[in-house]
């Protein structure tokens, strides 16, 4: 069974940084992209973040480039995301992502707060 | 960027009934569309991939169809649990977008 946890979520002031992990099993993690999407209170979806099988492709929505590093560590069947310089508008519920497409992870929780 | 667009916003029908749901790209995206599902403080559930394929462990009631621009996804016969918010979702060309989703409630 297709497993992503997510981890590292919590409440941060505004200009602060978190660091998001996702832990997968049940799936040979070296054979995917793997993705961050989030959704902000009462919103919709937006893919934030997509990172190739040997970490050497990225790609980053227009809203968090330069401030937000996805990477993975394949020894470990993990995914992380690095946020920096924060604001109220990452607000949201963070979803560590297979692929393009899912299986989905149930989700951290990151509030920025003055 | 690729935008998305649902429709109907809001979808009212009663148990058993036929759901239609549709998803609108702005340029074309041949078959790379995802349809998925999410209920209030859950996170989506992948239905559909590359517009027809139905997920691993998904209802035959659930149906994709359509390629370029326009999609469809249908529910042939609602149960209670389908009850829920809808999303289209592209992965033809970054950035993936998703539409702004069908919310379907109980008539």
């Amino acid at each position: 069974e297709v497993q992503l946890v997510e981890s590292g979520g919590g409440l941060v002031q505004t200009g602060g940084s978190l660091r998001l992990s996702c832990a997968a099993s049940g799936f040979t993690f070296t054979n995917y992209w793997m993705s961050w999407v989030r959704q902000a209170p009462g919103k919709g979806l937006e893919w934030v973040a997509y990172i190739k099988q040997d970490g050497s492709q990225t790609y980053y929505v227009d809203s968090v480039k330069g401030r937000f590093t996805i990477s993975r560590d394949n020894a470990k069947n993990s995914l992380y995301l690095q946020m920096n310089s924060l604001t109220a508008e990452d607000t949201a519920v963070y979803y560590c992502a297979r692929g393009s497409i899912g299986a989905w992870g149930q989700g951290a929780l990151v509030t920025v707060s003055s | 960027e690729i935008v998305l667009t649902q429709s109907p916003a809001t979808l009212s029908l009663s148990p058993g009934e036929r759901a239609t749901l549709s998803c609108r790209t702005s340029q074309s995206i041949s078959s790379n569309l995802a349809w998925h599902q999410q209920k209030p403080g859950q996170p989506p559930r992948l239905l559909i991939f590359h517009a027809s394929n139905r997920a691993t462990g998904i209802p035959a009631r659930f149906s994709g169809s359509g390629s370029g621009t326009d999609f469809t996804l249908t529910i042939s016969s609602l149960e209670p649990g389908d009850f829920a918010v809808y999303y289209c979702q592209h992965d033809s060309t970054w950035p993936y977008t998703f539409g702004q989703g069908t919310k379907l409630e109980i008539k």
